[in-house]
């Protein structure tokens, strides 16, 4: 099983900063990983596939890079509908796994 | 534009079977797979498994693997989660997600609560 690591767990920002999110792969997915955001009672929502395309409708502030075993999400600046948590996704394997998120928090 | 609409809250209790659904629109239901995702409240997110409507064919993810079924209904256009003796650890909202490569859209969740 191909475990994903996220870093931090939480991230405290103010609106306008910049958030960089890491997402480590225990084996190397090549760039087979995608980013999801989730608001409290709501369903995750799609970002980033493949990891750098944004998805339908997502804002250019939204941009992922990385390939092999080390990921990143950044906003550029944050927005007050950003702050949610994010999860990281692979589909490297079969076996597919989410890593275990990344909440950003207002400060 | 695709829309999956998940069946409502369930309250059961331990050892009571339960199937919930996931009814899609605005593609053709076979060309996707559906995936189900766990997420216990407060908790992140667990790859269940996934079911082709093509063919019906299945993959679970170990951790779930015989403790519950993935099947569809191409008439109805519905994917279907089953469980035959759920478990107090079942508590938890359950998503379905088309599965195109990546899992968009979600459904809003199906929450399932399993207390005596």
């Amino acid at each position: 099983e191909i475990v994903l690591t996220q870093s931090p767990a939480t991230l405290s920002l103010s609106p306008g900063e910049r958030a960089t999110l890491s997402c480590r792969a225990s084996q190397s997915v090549s760039t087979f990983l995608a980013w999801y955001q989730q608001k409290p009672g709501q369903s995750p929502r799609l970002l980033i596939y493949d990891a750098s395309e944004r998805a339908s409708g997502i804002p250019a502030r939204f941009s992922g890079s990385g390939s092999g075993t080390d990921f990143t999400l950044t906003i550029s600046s944050l927005e007050p509908e950003d702050f949610a948590t994010y999860y990281c996704q692979q589909r490297g394997d079969w076996l597919l796994t989410f890593g275990g998120g990344t909440k950003v928090e207002i400060k | 534009e695709v829309h999956l609409v998940q069946s409502g809250a369930e309250v059961k209790k331990p050892g009571e079977s339960l199937r919930i659904s996931c009814k899609v629109s605005g593609y053709t239901f076979s060309n996707s797979w559906i995936t189900w995702v766990r997420q216990v409240p407060g908790r992140g997110l667990e790859w269940m498994g996934r079911v082709d409507p093509y063919d019906s064919d299945t993959t679970y993810s170990p951790s779930f693997e015989g403790h519950i079924t993935m099947s569809v209904d191409t008439s109805i256009n519905t994917a279907y989660l089953q469980w035959r003796s759920l478990k107090a650890s079942d508590t938890a909202i359950y998503y379905c997600a088309r599965h195109l490569h990546w899992f968009d859209p979600w459904g809003q969740g199906t929450l399932v609560t399993v207390s005596s």
